[in-house]
């Protein structure tokens, strides 16, 4: 099984700022197969990224994906207020899928 | 317009069983794997189990395998996950989800939930 380690846990930032996610996997990812997703309290996740890069439909540009291999990275390059929230990488190439532990993205 | 529409959930004991469906509507459902997902309260998301698009091949968590069965009807649109010998550390919101690919890829819509409670 492939272990996602995501960090840092929490991260703190204002509005306005940049945030940088990171995403370690224990083997290595296509990039065709990670992708990263967004939780607010009390909804469901929402795709941010597909196939390490690509944004979903209707992603602010200010979300990107980058990384190959076994690092991948999320940035938000200007947090809006709806940004804060938790934040979850996943590999879905190679049975049984997984996904990150989460980054709690929390306004400072 | 995607929808996934969970039902199913509910309070079970300890070693009961009980399944979850989840019926999708706004694509060709046949041709989209389809996943479960779970989140047990205050916790991160879980992969649980997935299958084709055909419903031929079928995947599923060390966690969960020998104890859950997921299948799918293309006739009715829907997706089932049938719980076996449920444990309290079952209990969590599951999500069924719609795969961008037929056999793999990323998750691109999600449903509500469904609340599974393992109790006595």
């Amino acid at each position: 099984e492939i272990l996602l380690t995501q960090s840092p846990g929490t991260l703190s930032l204002s509005p306005g700022e940049r945030a940088t996610l990171s995403c370690r996997a224990s083997q290595s990812v296509k990039s065709d197969y990670l992708a990263w997703y967004q939780q607010k309290p009390g909804q469901a996740p929402r795709l941010l990224i597909d196939g390490g890069y690509s944004r979903a439909a209707g992603i602010p540009d200010r979300f990107s994906g980058s990384g190959s291999g076994t690092d991948f990275t999320l940035t938000v390059s200007r947090l809006e207020p709806e940004d804060f929230a938790v934040y979850y990488c996943h590999q879905c190439g190679i049975s049984p899928y997984s996904f990150g532990q989460g980054t709690r993205l929390e306004i400072k | 317009d995607v929808k996934l529409l969970e039902s199913g959930g509910g309070l079970v004991q300890p070693g009961g069983s009980l399944r979850v469906s989840c019926e999708a509507s706004g694509f060709t459902f046949r041709t989209h794997a389809m996943n479960w997902v779970r989140q047990a309260p205050g916790k991160g998301l879980e992969w649980v189990s997935g299958l084709s698009g055909s419903g031929g091949m079928t995947y599923y968590a060390d966690s969960v395998k020998g104890r859950f069965t997921i299948s799918r009807d293309n006739s009715k649109n829907t997706v089932y996950l049938q719980m076996n010998s449920l444990r309290a550390e079952d209990t969590a919101v599951y999500y069924c989800a719609k795969v961008s690919g037929n056999y793999f890829g990323s998750l691109d819509s999600w449903g509500q939930g469904t609340l599974v409670t393992v109790s006595s």
